[in-house]
């Protein structure tokens, strides 16, 4: 069975402090894909990044970093100087390789003070 | 390039009612999928169709059910509603299992009294 764990339920920095949302799984799959998307009040989720378990090479992509450890089952995302557009809840998931099944985690809401 | 539409955007329906949702996914993506949002149970995956055939589905009563049409609008639909069913129903669309980004759509707030 698959499973995502977003310890983190909730968090809340000021504006322009660094922010790391932690993402733990549990697949027996080899190979998998892991997502994160963010979902703001309108309660469209955005897609922010997809990762193949083969390649754990770390994505930055202006503000936004990933970093992903197979070695420990963990996908973490970083928002460097956060602003309060990014307060919105934000959600780590997992799916098979060839199955368009997402497992999401509980979701962490991040509010970004002023 | 046009996103994932859901309609209707809200519904209020009473418990034994039976509802419909709709969605039409991004153009040329040919895979939908369902999820139900609820702030008990989280997103948790309902079914998802590729080609008009159903190719993977979440524990769900049979109450729940689906199609997709041959031009990849799907449709679910939930017979005897319960109180329990009122959540936020979003629906994802991708191009296929080679390109597993999936899109969401807006999502359907279905509300059972």
């Amino acid at each position: 069975a698959q499973k995502v764990t977003q310890a983190q339920t909730e968090i809340s920095v000021v504006e322009k402090e660094d922010v790391t949302l932690d993402c733990v799984y549990e697949t027996r799959d080899t190979t998998y894909y892991l997502f994160w998307y963010k979902q703001p009040p309108s309660g469209e989720l955005v897609f922010l990044i997809r990762r193949n378990s083969f390649d754990e090479q770390n994505e930055i992509s202006g503000r936004y970093s990933w970093n992903f450890q197979k070695s420990t089952s963990s996908f973490n995302f970083t928002i460097t100087a956060s602003q309060v557009v990014d307060s919105a809840v934000y959600f780590c998931a997992l799916s098979q390789v060839g199955a368009q099944k997402l497992v999401f985690g509980q979701g962490t809401r991040l509010t970004i003070n002023p | 390039k046009a996103g994932v539409t859901q309609t209707p955007r809200y519904l209020i329906k009473t418990r034994g009612q039976q509802v419909t949702l709709s969605c039409s996914p991004i153009s040329g993506h040919r895979s939908v999928s369902w999820y139900q949002q609820t702030p008990g149970q989280g997103l948790q995956f309902l079914f998802e169709y590729f080609s008009e055939t159903q190719r993977n589905k979440g524990n769900f009563p049979g109450r729940f059910s689906g199609r997709q049409f041959s031009n990849s609008r799907s449709e679910m639909n939930v017979s005897t509603l319960e109180l329990g069913d009122s959540a936020l129903y979003l629906c994802a669309s991708s191009f296929s299992a080679n390109f597993p980004e999936a899109f969401f759509g807006q999502g359907t707030r279905l509300t059972v009294v």
